[in-house]
């Protein structure tokens, strides 16, 4: 079975600073790993994926993210955090080949950028 | 119009009322899906329909009823709902359930309001 734990259900920085949002995973196959981000009163978007290719992948808006095996973990990063990037952020892990309906997805980690 | 719609947005029902939420997408694709997303939860596959046809129901009660009558439309008709069945609705989409990329393509959620 897979799983996804996301570190902090809130995490607060001040603007231009670093933006770190943590995520582990389980699984028992090599997976495929996501990160998905809802702005207010929005639907999910996809941010970046990383199926199997490059372990640093990068994404939309500034976003990139590192696979390690080793740590099992897929922690998303931004340099220089911007105040739109104030959401909520979604981890999840696919082991059916990356089948869109076997997403496990993690709670979720709030970003609140200070001014 | 674009994407995937989802109406209404927002919907206060009493729990023997009777009440239906659309989504429409216009992307092509052949699978869509029903999700819930409560507070502090992750995200919970409610239904899977590929091709007009429901694959997955995962313990779904049946106070939910979804229908698909074609590959753009899916229908979440509600009835005899619980208080705890508040929650944001999310429809999505994807190429197809299978499809490599994992990606799922989410509408903005109808808020539900059980009194």
């Amino acid at each position: 079975a897979q799983s996804v734990t996301q570190l902090g259900s809130h995490v607060s920085v001040s603007e231009g600073a670093l933006v770190l949002l943590r995520c582990n995973y389980s699984s028992s196959v090599p997976p495929y790993l996501f990160w998905y981000v809802q702005y207010p009163n929005q639907g999910l978007q996809l941010l970046l994926k990383y199926t199997s290719a490059a372990t640093l992948v990068k994404g939309i808006n500034g976003f990139e993210a590192e696979f390690k095996k080793s740590e099992t973990s897929f922690h998303l990063t931004k340099p220089s955090a911007h105040m739109s990037d104030a959401a909520e952020y979604f981890c999840a892990v696919s082991e059916s080949g990356g089948g869109a309906d076997g997403l496990t997805f993690g709670k979720g980690t709030h970003l609140i950028i200070q001014p | 119009e674009t994407g995937v719609t989802q109406t209404p947005r927002h919907l206060v029902m009493g729990m023997t009322n009777k009440k239906s939420l659309k989504c429409e997408q216009h992307l092509g694709h052949n699978a869509m899906y029903w999700y819930k997303q409560s507070a502090k939860k992750p995200l919970e596959l409610m239904f899977v329909y590929n091709f007009k046809e429901q694959t997955e129901n995962n313990s779904v009660p049946s106070r939910f009823s979804p229908e698909c009558p074609n590959s753009s439309h899916l229908f979440l008709h509600l009835h005899t709902l619980q208080p705890e069945d508040s929650a944001l609705y999310l429809c999505a989409s994807s190429q197809d359930r299978h499809a490599n990329t994992g990606e799922l393509f989410f509408g903005e959620g109808s808020r539900l309001t059980v009194l």
